[in-house]
């Protein structure tokens, strides 16, 4: 059963908290990407990744932090510098140079009170 | 700057009717479009993409209009059923050394029984 799994799919957090959000795939794809989903705008591009051991800033990358130790794994953590941190998360991965055919996974529902 | 929107943020149809989504773009350099379907707490779903050198693409009840002169594109749902029911949104990519995606703020599909 491939694809994307993302977890857990609600977290609640404190403010002044760090959170780490998970995403792991098995479709073997070489890049990953974070997306942030607020109502009324479209998805904006936090952090992605092209390759094991290597990430790239997107958009929006004030007050998120990456990591690409392995080529399944791309976890997110939501730093307490973020100023409006609840927000639905999306992870995403595709083929190397292939950002136009994403799988994504079902999403994380971050809920800071 | 470049935008992806979309015409009317929500669209009320009778099940068995044609539905109509309307999305504007503003850069001219796109290569393609993707249109996706997003289910309530899920991830998007790719629904049906065109490139920039067509005019019309037709999938599975689905049709996919290019207007390049007025940069518009529609997706078109015939015989619109209730598991249609979910937000909508255009994306455009712009191919490079990175391909960039941008995502459309997206229109919610409501199907009346």
């Amino acid at each position: 059963d491939g694809g994307i799994t993302q977890s857990p799919k609600y977290l609640f957090r404190k403010e002044g908290q760090n959170v780490t959000l998970s995403c792991e795939q098995n479709l073997n794809h070489d890049a990953m990407y974070w997306y942030r989903q607020d109502p009324g705008q479209g998805l904006r591009l936090i952090y992605y990744s092209q390759i094991v051991n290597d990430f790239q800033k997107g958009d929006i990358a004030e007050g998120y932090s990456v990591s690409r130790e392995k080529k399944e794994s791309f976890p997110l953590t939501v730093t307490s510098a973020q100023k409006n941190p609840t927000a639905f998360y999306l992870c995403a991965s595709s083929m190397w140079k292939s950002a136009d055919t994403q799988y994504f996974g079902p999403g994380t529902r971050l809920t800071v009170l | 700057g470049e935008s992806v929107g979309l015409h009317l943020p929500t669209l009320s149809v009778q099940e068995g009717d044609n539905s109509i989504i309307n999305c504007a773009y503003s850069n001219s350099a796109s290569d393609y479009f993707i249109w996706y379907k997003q289910e309530s707490g899920k991830g998007p779903q790719f629904i049906i993409d065109i490139r920039s050198n067509m005019d019309k693409r037709q999938g599975q009840r689905v049709t996919v209009l290019l207007n390049k002169t007025v940069k518009h594109l529609s997706l078109q749902i015939a015989a619109t059923q209730p598991g249609d029911s979910a937000v909508y949104f255009c994306a455009e990519v712009v191919s490079g050394g990175y391909q960039k995606v941008t995502f459309g703020t997206g229109t919610k599909l409501q199907v009346i029984p």
